[in-house]
Protein backbone atom coordinates (compact mmCIF):
# COMPACT_ATOMS: atom_id res chain seq x y z
CA UNK A 1 0.00 0.00 0.00
CA UNK A 2 0.81 3.97 -0.79
CA UNK A 3 1.94 5.38 2.51
CA UNK A 4 1.06 9.06 3.04
CA UNK A 5 3.39 11.05 4.97
CA UNK A 6 2.25 14.34 5.87
CA UNK A 7 3.98 17.25 8.18
CA UNK A 8 3.98 18.82 10.66
CA UNK A 9 1.86 16.75 12.58
CA UNK A 10 0.52 19.93 14.51
CA UNK A 11 0.92 23.20 14.27
CA UNK A 12 0.12 26.34 16.06
CA UNK A 13 -0.86 29.81 13.91
CA UNK A 14 -2.90 33.27 14.20
CA UNK A 15 -5.40 34.41 12.36
CA UNK A 16 -3.97 35.78 9.06
CA UNK A 17 -1.23 33.56 8.94
CA UNK A 18 -0.16 31.69 5.86
CA UNK A 19 -0.27 27.84 6.65
CA UNK A 20 1.52 25.24 4.54
CA UNK A 21 0.75 21.42 4.59
CA UNK A 22 2.50 18.79 3.10
CA UNK A 23 2.04 15.48 2.08
CA UNK A 24 4.33 12.86 0.64
CA UNK A 25 3.55 9.75 -1.01
CA UNK A 26 6.04 6.73 -1.19
CA UNK A 27 5.48 6.16 -4.71
CA UNK A 28 4.08 8.65 -7.82
CA UNK A 29 0.72 9.22 -7.62
CA UNK A 30 0.37 11.44 -10.55
CA UNK A 31 -1.87 14.23 -9.16
CA UNK A 32 -4.53 11.97 -7.71
CA UNK A 33 -4.55 13.15 -4.04
CA UNK A 34 -7.20 15.12 -2.14
CA UNK A 35 -7.57 17.09 1.05
CA UNK A 36 -9.68 16.65 4.05
CA UNK A 37 -10.68 19.00 6.82
CA UNK A 38 -12.30 17.67 9.74
CA UNK A 39 -13.16 19.68 13.05
CA UNK A 40 -14.11 17.87 15.90
CA UNK A 41 -16.73 15.95 16.47
CA UNK A 42 -18.03 16.51 12.86
CA UNK A 43 -17.44 14.17 9.24
CA UNK A 44 -14.46 15.49 7.03
CA UNK A 45 -14.99 17.67 4.38
CA UNK A 46 -13.36 17.85 0.71
CA UNK A 47 -11.27 20.80 0.20
CA UNK A 48 -9.05 19.86 -2.96
CA UNK A 49 -8.90 17.12 -5.35
CA UNK A 50 -7.19 15.98 -8.20
CA UNK A 51 -3.78 17.90 -5.71
CA UNK A 52 -5.43 21.18 -6.95
CA UNK A 53 -8.83 21.25 -8.49
CA UNK A 54 -11.04 23.67 -5.36
CA UNK A 55 -14.23 22.04 -4.70
CA UNK A 56 -17.52 23.76 -5.34
CA UNK A 57 -17.97 26.06 -2.30
CA UNK A 58 -14.47 25.99 -0.61
CA UNK A 59 -13.26 29.64 0.03
CA UNK A 60 -10.64 30.27 -2.57
CA UNK A 61 -7.60 30.70 0.38
CA UNK A 62 -7.15 27.09 0.51
CA UNK A 63 -5.43 25.92 -2.78
CA UNK A 64 -3.72 22.84 -3.31
CA UNK A 65 0.01 22.07 -5.37
CA UNK A 66 2.42 19.49 -6.12
CA UNK A 67 2.07 16.23 -8.44
CA UNK A 68 4.28 12.92 -8.41
CA UNK A 69 5.36 12.14 -4.45
CA UNK A 70 4.74 16.20 -3.05
CA UNK A 71 2.05 17.86 -2.23
CA UNK A 72 0.94 21.02 -0.71
CA UNK A 73 -2.32 22.43 0.83
CA UNK A 74 -1.92 26.24 1.77
CA UNK A 75 -4.04 28.44 3.43
CA UNK A 76 -3.47 31.85 2.20
CA UNK A 77 -4.74 33.47 5.24
CA UNK A 78 -6.14 31.43 8.16
CA UNK A 79 -9.33 32.19 9.43
CA UNK A 80 -11.17 31.26 12.72
CA UNK A 81 -12.81 28.72 11.18
CA UNK A 82 -10.15 27.21 9.73
CA UNK A 83 -8.83 25.36 13.08
CA UNK A 84 -9.38 21.68 12.12
CA UNK A 85 -7.40 18.73 11.42
CA UNK A 86 -6.66 18.57 7.73
CA UNK A 87 -5.89 14.82 6.20
CA UNK A 88 -4.54 14.32 2.56
CA UNK A 89 -6.01 11.08 0.69
CA UNK A 90 -4.00 9.59 -2.34
CA UNK A 91 -6.87 7.70 -4.69
CA UNK A 92 -4.12 6.59 -7.69
CA UNK A 93 -4.28 2.72 -6.34
CA UNK A 94 -6.16 0.83 -4.07
CA UNK A 95 -6.25 0.96 -0.74
CA UNK A 96 -6.47 4.50 -1.39
CA UNK A 97 -4.69 5.67 1.91
CA UNK A 98 -5.18 8.81 4.01
CA UNK A 99 -2.10 9.95 5.40
CA UNK A 100 -2.36 10.53 9.61
CA UNK A 101 -3.44 14.35 9.68
CA UNK A 102 -2.24 17.74 10.20
CA UNK A 103 -3.74 19.41 13.43
CA UNK A 104 -4.20 23.32 13.07
CA UNK A 105 -4.06 25.23 16.56
CA UNK A 106 -4.71 28.30 17.49
CA UNK A 107 -1.55 30.40 18.66
CA UNK B 1 -29.09 17.59 -1.60
CA UNK B 2 -27.29 15.05 -1.19
CA UNK B 3 -27.02 13.57 2.10
CA UNK B 4 -25.82 9.60 3.68
CA UNK B 5 -26.66 8.80 7.34
CA UNK B 6 -25.11 5.34 8.83
CA UNK B 7 -27.07 3.28 11.05
CA UNK B 8 -26.42 0.27 12.69
CA UNK B 9 -25.60 -1.26 16.64
CA UNK B 10 -23.72 1.32 19.19
CA UNK B 11 -22.10 -1.77 21.13
CA UNK B 12 -20.95 -5.17 19.57
CA UNK B 13 -19.48 -7.28 21.77
CA UNK B 14 -15.89 -9.51 20.40
CA UNK B 15 -16.15 -12.00 18.16
CA UNK B 16 -20.00 -10.75 16.63
CA UNK B 17 -20.48 -9.29 13.08
CA UNK B 18 -21.06 -5.55 12.61
CA UNK B 19 -23.65 -4.50 10.29
CA UNK B 20 -23.97 -1.17 9.10
CA UNK B 21 -26.18 0.50 6.92
CA UNK B 22 -25.44 3.38 4.72
CA UNK B 23 -28.88 5.54 3.34
CA UNK B 24 -28.63 8.01 1.16
CA UNK B 25 -30.31 10.38 -0.38
CA UNK B 26 -29.99 12.74 -3.68
CA UNK B 27 -28.23 11.03 -6.06
CA UNK B 28 -28.36 7.45 -7.71
CA UNK B 29 -25.80 4.25 -7.54
CA UNK B 30 -26.64 3.21 -10.95
CA UNK B 31 -24.86 6.45 -12.28
CA UNK B 32 -21.79 5.95 -13.82
CA UNK B 33 -18.55 7.63 -11.90
CA UNK B 34 -20.46 6.76 -8.57
CA UNK B 35 -19.78 4.95 -5.51
CA UNK B 36 -20.13 5.31 -2.14
CA UNK B 37 -17.02 4.16 0.10
CA UNK B 38 -16.73 3.11 4.21
CA UNK B 39 -13.78 5.27 6.17
CA UNK B 40 -13.70 4.90 9.65
CA UNK B 41 -11.54 7.01 12.73
CA UNK B 42 -10.38 5.26 16.23
CA UNK B 43 -11.00 7.66 19.03
CA UNK B 44 -8.11 10.34 18.49
CA UNK B 45 -6.57 8.92 15.90
CA UNK B 46 -6.19 8.84 11.77
CA UNK B 47 -8.84 8.47 9.30
CA UNK B 48 -8.33 4.55 7.42
CA UNK B 49 -10.10 3.58 4.28
CA UNK B 50 -12.15 0.38 4.21
CA UNK B 51 -13.69 -0.48 1.19
CA UNK B 52 -16.15 1.12 -1.79
CA UNK B 53 -19.09 -0.04 -4.24
CA UNK B 54 -19.46 1.46 -7.39
CA UNK B 55 -22.15 1.87 -9.73
CA UNK B 56 -21.46 -1.12 -12.00
CA UNK B 57 -21.05 -3.72 -8.46
CA UNK B 58 -17.01 -3.16 -8.68
CA UNK B 59 -15.89 -3.85 -5.23
CA UNK B 60 -12.52 -2.45 -3.17
CA UNK B 61 -11.36 -3.52 -0.17
CA UNK B 62 -8.43 -2.51 2.29
CA UNK B 63 -6.34 -5.78 2.22
CA UNK B 64 -5.50 -5.66 5.58
CA UNK B 65 -9.20 -6.49 6.72
CA UNK B 66 -10.19 -7.25 3.38
CA UNK B 67 -10.95 -11.18 4.68
CA UNK B 68 -13.60 -9.47 7.39
CA UNK B 69 -15.45 -7.43 5.18
CA UNK B 70 -18.18 -7.42 2.73
CA UNK B 71 -20.05 -4.09 1.36
CA UNK B 72 -22.69 -4.89 -0.80
CA UNK B 73 -25.46 -2.30 -2.55
CA UNK B 74 -29.27 -2.10 -3.17
CA UNK B 75 -29.98 0.68 -5.78
CA UNK B 76 -33.84 0.25 -5.23
CA UNK B 77 -33.48 0.92 -1.97
CA UNK B 78 -30.52 3.31 -2.10
CA UNK B 79 -28.50 1.71 0.78
CA UNK B 80 -24.79 0.08 0.62
CA UNK B 81 -24.34 -2.13 3.75
CA UNK B 82 -20.76 -2.92 5.24
CA UNK B 83 -20.40 -6.37 7.47
CA UNK B 84 -17.37 -6.63 9.18
CA UNK B 85 -17.06 -10.36 10.96
CA UNK B 86 -15.32 -11.40 14.10
CA UNK B 87 -15.33 -7.65 15.53
CA UNK B 88 -12.09 -6.82 18.28
CA UNK B 89 -11.77 -3.85 20.63
CA UNK B 90 -9.53 -2.39 18.47
CA UNK B 91 -12.14 -1.68 15.75
CA UNK B 92 -13.94 0.51 18.05
CA UNK B 93 -14.39 4.07 16.57
CA UNK B 94 -16.48 6.07 14.26
CA UNK B 95 -17.47 4.51 11.08
CA UNK B 96 -18.59 6.76 7.82
CA UNK B 97 -20.17 6.14 5.01
CA UNK B 98 -19.07 8.93 1.40
CA UNK B 99 -20.44 8.96 -1.95
CA UNK B 100 -16.92 8.26 -3.77
CA UNK B 101 -17.21 10.75 -7.35
CA UNK B 102 -14.56 9.46 -10.21
CA UNK B 103 -13.83 12.55 -12.18
CA UNK B 104 -12.23 12.36 -15.87
CA UNK B 105 -9.32 10.60 -16.52
CA UNK B 106 -6.44 12.40 -18.77
CA UNK B 107 -2.79 11.63 -18.69
CA UNK B 108 -1.77 13.66 -15.77
CA UNK B 109 -4.74 12.23 -13.41
CA UNK B 110 -7.31 10.34 -13.50
CA UNK B 111 -9.34 11.68 -9.85
CA UNK B 112 -11.75 10.86 -7.28
CA UNK B 113 -12.95 11.78 -4.04
CA UNK B 114 -15.08 11.18 -1.30
CA UNK B 115 -18.14 13.97 -1.42
CA UNK B 116 -20.07 14.46 0.97
CA UNK B 117 -19.45 12.61 3.97
CA UNK B 118 -22.52 11.14 6.58
CA UNK B 119 -22.05 12.14 9.86
CA UNK B 120 -20.79 8.94 11.27
CA UNK B 121 -21.67 6.03 13.75
CA UNK B 122 -20.01 5.67 16.97
CA UNK B 123 -19.19 1.80 16.97
CA UNK B 124 -17.86 0.08 20.55
CA UNK B 125 -16.76 -3.42 20.29
CA UNK B 126 -17.01 -4.00 24.15
CA UNK B 127 -17.74 -7.33 26.38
Amino acid sequence: AIQMTQSPSSLSASVGDRVTITCRASQDIRNDLGWYQQKPGKAPKLLIYAASTLQSGVPSRFSGSGSGTDFTLTISSLQPEDFATYYCLQDYNYPWTFGQGTKVEIK
Amino acid sequence: QITLKESGPTLVKPTQTLTLTCTFSGFSLSTSGVGVGWIRQPPGKALEWLALIYWDDAKRYSPSLESRLTITKDTSKNQVVLTMTNMYPVDTGTYYCARARRGYCNSISCPNWFDPWGQGTLVTVSS
